[in-house]
């Protein structure tokens, strides 16, 4: 198994393109979510899914979206991208919503200039 | 809504020292999760606390949530330059929030 798969690893965009950050995990999992890591914040919760067509936002939702077509993808998508959108981001996924570990992918560093 | 906050941000020790990192929450937990992230990787899961006042160990690694299910420690015992990285927790009360993670040094 490969477990959760992140694509691109880096990104430079300018002000103002649109990027879709992939993500695909094989382990079945039903819950599906992406976080932006930014230093001194954390970890903070962009979007989330608890199943296929099923998507809610998280703490930072302004300025991407997602969908859930499948169990497998859960692609970000980033309309018009901002500078204040540099950052790292990671999809993560775990088999429930709740009582249950978070399986990360590798991450994407993404710039905006 | 839920909070967990998390303290100290950073820590630098001396090889052979110990750590701890707190995280306490504004509300009761149903649960919560360690990981850790080694510079540069992504976080990975070390281990999970439900029960009230549970104490979990993990070679050097000692785990602890607290009688009110509010905060949790995780301590380690004469670091090694392995340990080094930044350890977050998560809670999940809800909805799941991590703390902001304490970045470990260890100097040879």
């Amino acid at each position: 198994n490969a477990g959760v798969t992140q694509t691109p690893k880096f990104q430079v965009l300018k002000t103002g393109q649109s990027m879709t950050l992939q993500c695909a995990q094989d382990m079945n999992h039903e819950y599906m979510s992406w976080y932006r890591q930014d230093p001194g914040m954390g970890l903070r919760l962009i979007h989330y899914s608890v199943g296929a067509g099923i998507t809610d936002q998280g703490e930072v939702p302004n300025g991407y979206n997602v969908s859930r077509s499948t169990t497998e993808d859960f692609p970000l998508r980033l309309l018009s991208a901002a500078p204040s959108q540099t950052s790292v981001y990671f999809c993560a996924s775990r088999r429930t919503g709740r009582n249950e570990k978070l399986f990360f992918g590798s991450g994407t560093q993404l710039s905006v200039l | 809504g839920q909070q967990v906050m998390q303290i100290p941000q950073y820590q630098h020790v001396q090889e052979g020292e110990d750590f701890t990192t707190y995280c306490n929450s504004s509300t009761t937990l149903s649960n919560i999760q360690w990981y850790k992230q080694r510079p540069g990787g992504h976080p990975v899961f070390l281990i999970q606390l439900v029960k009230s006042g549970e104490v979990k160990k993990q070679k050097r690694l000692t785990f602890q949530f607290g009688e009110a299910k509010k905060n949790s420690s995780l301590h380690i015992t004469a670091t090694q330059t392995t340990d080094v990285g930044t350890y977050f927790c998560e809670g999940w009360n809800n909805d799941m929030r991590f703390g902001a993670g304490t970045r470990l040094t260890v100097k040879p």
